[in-house]
């Protein structure tokens, strides 16, 4: 029982480069989202998903893109990557979108340091 | 817009002291609330939830009561133990979407 997946769990760039953050879950949910987690500043969200085929923006998307092909997947991605972008990025998903009531399952994150 | 407030600062406690901390929010509606726990090293857990007033959500010796009059979600555990050491965070999701809002954290150390 994986539940939800992050790849890869440290990585370090420098200025400009991009690259794809993974995101995988095993339990058919509709519902994935991105956040990063900044010290002194919680969790921010960056981008969701409905369903398969749907995104949205969060609170702080600029410099990240995201697609949903299937159920099971939701990359991020850092088209040029900036210093401020280093930070902590955690997946979440939850079974439906229902209301809110529903809690989110987190992966275990991937921390990023942009040289 | 939605938004939840935490007290400033980290909690150090000794093992079998009362732990309060507290988290008041902002939202339209009526939001779902919820504690999550993020040991270090790792992912956020669900704690516990409550999802209308008066409600109150418990796990693991912890518990929090929905407080619509005070617009309130304060955590509470009788004797904390060393295993309790983490971070804990207050979030709340409007009906009708699941989009979380969370503070900013409290770090609890307890100290044996």
């Amino acid at each position: 029982n994986a539940g939800v997946t992050q790849t890869p769990k440290f990585q370090v760039l420098k200025t400009g480069q991009s690259m794809t953050l993974q995101c995988a879950q095993d339990m058919n949910h509709e519902y994935m989202s991105w956040y990063r987690q900044d010290p002194g500043m919680g969790l921010r969200l960056i981008h969701y998903s409905v369903g398969a085929g749907i995104t949205d923006q969060g609170e702080v998307p600029n410099g990240y893109n995201v697609s949903r092909s299937t159920t099971e997947d939701f990359p991020l991605r850092l088209l040029s990557a900036a210093p401020s972008q280093t930070s902590v990025y955690f997946c979440a998903s939850s079974p439906t979108v229902d209301r809110g009531n529903q809690p989110q399952h987190f992966g275990d994150g991937t921390r990023l340091s942009i040289l | 817009g939605n938004s939840v407030t935490q007290m400033e600062g980290p909690v150090t406690l000794s093992e079998e002291a009362f732990l309060t901390i507290n988290c008041t929010y902002t939202a339209t509606g009526y939001p779902s609330l919820f504690w999550y726990v993020q040991y270090p090293g790792e992912g956020l857990q669900l704690l516990l939830k409550a999802t209308k007033a008066d409600d109150k959500g418990s796990n693991k010796g912890f518990e929090a009561t929905y407080r619509k009059e005070t617009t309130s979600f304060h955590l509470e555990k009788g004797s904390v133990q060393v295993s309790d050491s983490a971070v804990y965070f207050c979030a709340l999701s409007e009906h009708g979407n699941n989009r979380l809002a969370f503070g900013k954290g409290n770090q609890v150390v307890v100290i044996p």
